[in-house]
């Protein structure tokens, strides 16, 4: 069964920094591409980055370049995003979700249950 | 930026089809894929590649894509499909949502 754990979520004052982790379970996640999307409460899913499967090609969001990093460490099935410079509108859920692998597109087919990240002083 | 333009909410009756759709400047040139999504739970894939079904999504959920329009189709809603729907595309390699729409089963 596929899993996707998310956690590191927290309350972080303005300015501050946060680094979520999915740790990833019944798939080959060396073999696929992994996306962040955001909830902020009572909003719709915004996308946040996405990362290659061997982690040599990254993509963001314009409103997290420069301040957020995805990374994966495939040895230990785990994705991460770095969140640096936080501000009160990136307070929202934070999913993982791994990509289908169509080579047709980006298509999200599994979800972690989603951590909260509040950014508040 | 790319944009998708979806209804804030639709309504249906029991039985009825419901159809959900998502605007963007030639998004039939694009693959669309659909997600549902109930309160307090995560997203889930329901149409992919504009049309396909993933494994254990019932029959009754089916899409299409031309022009400037892809829709969500639900033929003979039931109760249990009242959520929010996203639609959700791709431009330049970054992945775009659209703003969602609530469908209410009454």
């Amino acid at each position: 069964e596929v899993q996707l754990v998310e956690s590191g979520g927290g309350l972080v004052q303005p300015g501050g920094s946060l680094r979520l982790s999915c740790a990833a379970s019944g798939f080959t996640f060396s073999s696929y591409w992994m996306h962040w999307v955001r909830q902020a409460p009572g909003k719709g899913l915004v996308w946040v980055s996405r990362i290659n499967s061997d982690g040599s090609s990254t993509r963001y969001a314009d409103s997290v370049k420069g301040r957020f990093t995805i990374s994966r460490e495939n040895a230990k099935n785990t994705l991460y995003l770095q969140m640096n410079s936080l501000r009160a509108e990136d307070t929202a859920v934070y999913y993982c979700a791994r990509d289908l692998g169509d080579s047709s597109g980006y298509y999200l087919d599994y979800w972690g249950q989603g951590t909260l990240v509040t950014v508040s002083s | 930026s790319y944009e998708l333009t979806q209804p804030p909410s639709v309504s249906v009756s029991p039985g009825q089809t419901a159809s959900i759709t998502c605007s963007g400047d030639k998004l039939g040139n694009k693959y669309a894929c659909w997600y549902q999504q109930k309160p307090g739970q995560s997203p889930v894939l329901v149409i992919y590649q504009d049309t396909k079904r993933p494994s254990g999504i019932p029959e009754r959920f089916s899409g299409s894509n031309s022009g400037n329009t892809a829709t969500l189709t639900i033929s003979g809603a039931q109760a249990m499909d009242e959520a929010d729907y996203y639609c959700q595309a791709w431009d330049n390699t970054t992945v775009v949502f659209g703003g969602g729409t609530k469908l209410t089963v009454l």
